[in-house]
């Protein structure tokens, strides 16, 4: 059974810095792109970042570019976002997501995803 | 960025009906459009990906059609079960994007 379970969330300051994991189970991690998207309780979904498989591509979306980085540690079944810089737009319901890509850019569909984490951005 | 439009936004029906989603993008995704049913306090659950392929688990009343611009998720008999929103999204190259969803409601 694919199971995907984020931590690191909490209460943040504006400006502030967190790191979110996903700990994976019941697949071979190393094989397949991993994505986090975010929901702010009551609204629509929003794609932020994309890992590739072993980590030779990522993309993030404009809203957080040059502030959140994703990454993984194949070894630890483990995908991380690092957000820097905090702002209280960025306060949201994290979800990691495994990718079924498309194409060789990753663009795909997601077929298994996480409970979700709570970040909150406030002072 | 592609623009996803869903209709209605709110769609009332008893159970037993058929209910009919649209998604329609900016443009053309071809046929990389996936569907997801997220209920209260849970995550998305895909169901339908490029655009009419069920996924692993997803009952047979559940179908969807259309490619281009113009996509369509149809349940066939409303069960309790169903009730909940609905996202689409496409995945023709970043970033992707979801649509606002349609939420399903008991009338």
């Amino acid at each position: 059974e694919v199971q995907l379970v984020e931590s690191g969330g909490g209460l943040v300051q504006p400006g502030g810095s967190l790191r979110l994991s996903c700990a994976a189970s019941g697949f071979t991690f190393k094989d397949h792109a991993m994505v986090w998207v975010r929901q702010v309780p009551g609204k629509g979904l929003e794609w932020v970042s994309v890992i590739g498989d072993n980590g030779d591509f990522t993309s993030h979306a404009d809203a957080v570019k040059g502030r959140f980085t994703i990454s993984r540690d194949n070894s630890r079944n483990t995908l991380f976002l690092q957000m820097n810089g905090l702002r209280a737009e960025d306060t949201a319901l994290y979800f990691c997501a495994k990718a079924s890509p498309r194409s060789s850019n990753y663009d795909g569909y997601f077929d298994y995803w996480g409970q979700g984490i709570l970040v909150t951005v406030s002072s | 960025e592609m623009v996803m439009t869903q209709s209605p936004a709110t769609l009332s029906l008893s159970p037993g009906e058929r209910a009919t989603l649209s998604c329609r993008t900016s443009q053309s995704v071809n046929w990389y459009l996936a569907w997801y049913q997220q209920k209260p306090g849970q995550a998305p659950r895909l169901l339908i990906y490029g655009a009419s392929t069920r996924a692993t688990g997803v009952p047979a009343r559940f179908s969807g059609s259309g490619s281009g611009t113009e996509f369509t998720l149809t349940i066939s008999s409303l069960q309790s079960e169903d009730f909940a929103v609905y996202y689409c999204q496409h995945y023709n190259g970043w970033p992707v994007t979801f649509g606002g969803g349609t939420r399903l409601e008991i009338k």
